[in-house]
């Protein structure tokens, strides 16, 4: 099984670029999010999604967009990006259990993505 | 804002001691879990324990959860090299739209 899959692995940007940071999972999870990690800060969650259709925001969501337009599939874009946005980013699902939004279950990440905006 | 703290921010063991980290939160939480980070991955999940439990072991993992002082910890025992990583733990809170929010994390190294 493949689990969370997450493309590019590294990535360079320049100021103002935009791209999109794709995450994909075959285990069906209903709950899907988006993390960035800094050293000495720990994972603050930018966006998360309950379902295919249904996304909002987490801690730190200013400067990226996300969709989910399938169960699989939570796509993270970065609109204009700045140096402060240099991070690692992970992607992780989990299952949805009775209706609650994540936390009842475990989650899984994926490899994570290595950003720098010069 | 982070919900977890863990403590110490570094440990640094020989291989077949114990190791302990202990993470502070502050708000009711519905469970709390451990991740474990090994450099450069992603994380991965070690061991979830609900509010109304007290201790839960898993291998040679034990995590035990305080819920009046909103604390737990987690104690590796007979550590080995390659336990060597990143451990975090994160809580998820109790209304029906919970997140798991996540500690700054304790770096563990074990040396043989």
């Amino acid at each position: 099984n493949a689990g969370v899959t997450q493309t590019p692995k590294f990535q360079v940007l320049k100021t103002g670029q935009s791209m999109t940071l794709q995450c994909a999972q075959d285990m069906n999870h209903e709950y899907m999010s988006w993390y960035r990690q800094d050293p000495g800060m720990g994972l603050r969650l930018i966006h998360y999604s309950v379902g295919a259709g249904i996304t909002d925001q987490g801690e730190v969501p200013n400067g990226y967009n996300v969709s989910r337009s399938t169960t699989e599939d939570f796509p993270l874009r970065l609109l204009s990006a700045a140096p402060s946005q240099t991070s690692v980013y992970f992607c992780a699902s989990s299952y949805s259990f009775n209706g609650r939004v994540q936390g009842d279950t475990e989650a899984f990440f994926g490899q994570g993505t290595r950003l720098t905006v010069v | 804002s982070q919900q977890g703290e863990e403590d110490p921010q570094a440990l640094s063991i020989q291989e077949g001691e114990n190791a302990t980290m202990n993470c502070s939160y502050k708000t009711s939480i519905n469970n709390l879990q451990w991740y474990r980070q090994n450099s450069g991955r992603g994380l991965v999940h070690l061991i979830l324990i609900r509010s109304n439990e007290r201790e839960k072991h898993s291998g040679r993992l034990r995590v035990t959860l305080d819920t009046s002082k909103k604390s737990s910890s987690l104690l590796i025992t007979a550590s080995r090299a390659a336990d060597t990583a990143s451990y975090f733990c994160a809580t998820a809170g109790t209304g029906t739209a919970s997140k798991l929010t996540f500690g700054t994390g304790t770096r563990l190294q074990v040396t043989l």
